[in-house]
């Protein structure tokens, strides 16, 4: 059971570069998440998806966006990289019934120069 | 939104017994989770509570009081890889999680 995937693992990018953080899951979840994780800050919610076709805003939204075409598959894109986006991404996917937890992904370290 | 407050470093001696504190303020509470990080990986869940009271899930157990804002985590008979960080979320009525910037516990022979 593979449960959440990313990629890259990590990346060092130049400043105004395109990405695109890669995030899939195999457990059939309803909602998916993408998180940054700075140090001293706790994780802070960018994007969420709540079902296929569907996304929302976060509490740190600005500078990236996210597509959700299909269940398994939750892309994170930054249109132009600043340095300020340097850190720890984390997907997150839960089923949104019961407890509804949420399960990580190993994350990807980005850094932007 | 949600304000939610835990320690930021605590020291044990393996054997011993750890209580990390999380206090928060919500404008829609619906549940408290508590994760565990390594250094370097990503959270795993530990316990999940919404009811007051406590959840005892072998050395790990979590309480809740709901009207005073306040959980605790308990680690008990401290092992080395229990050295990590505690994350405190509380989840709103949408659902969506806020994270505590967490609580690092070391663990000493």
């Amino acid at each position: 059971i593979a449960g959440i995937t990313q990629a890259p693992t990590s990346q060092i990018l130049a400043a105004g570069r395109r990405m695109t953080l890669r995030c899939t899951q195999d457990m059939r979840h309803n909602a998916m998440y993408w998180y940054r994780q700075d140090l001293g800050l706790g994780l802070r919610l960018i994007h969420y998806s709540n079902t296929a076709g569907t996304t929302g805003k976060g509490e740190v939204p600005d500078g990236y966006s996210v597509s959700r075409a299909n269940t398994d598959d939750f892309p994170l894109t930054l249109a132009s990289a600043v340095p300020s986006q340097t850190s720890v991404y984390f997907c997150a996917s839960s089923d949104l019934e019961g407890a509804d937890t949420q399960y990580f992904g190993p994350g990807t370290r980005l850094t932007v120069l | 939104g949600q304000n939610i407050d835990q320690p930021t470093e605590m020291t044990a001696t393996e054997g011993a017994i750890v209580q990390i504190n999380c206090t928060y303020q919500t404008s829609g509470f619906n549940g408290l989770f508590w994760y565990q990080q390594h250094a370097g990986e990503a959270p795993t869940f530990l316990s999940y509570n919404v009811l007051d009271g406590l959840e005892e899930k072998g050395r790990f157990s979590s309480f809740l009081s709901r009207s005073k804002g306040y959980s605790y985590l308990l680690l008990k008979e401290l092992q080395m890889k229990d050295s990590a960080s505690y994350l405190c979320a509380v989840r709103d009525k949408d659902y969506k999680l806020s994270f505590g910037a967490g609580t690092t516990v070391t663990v000493r022979a």
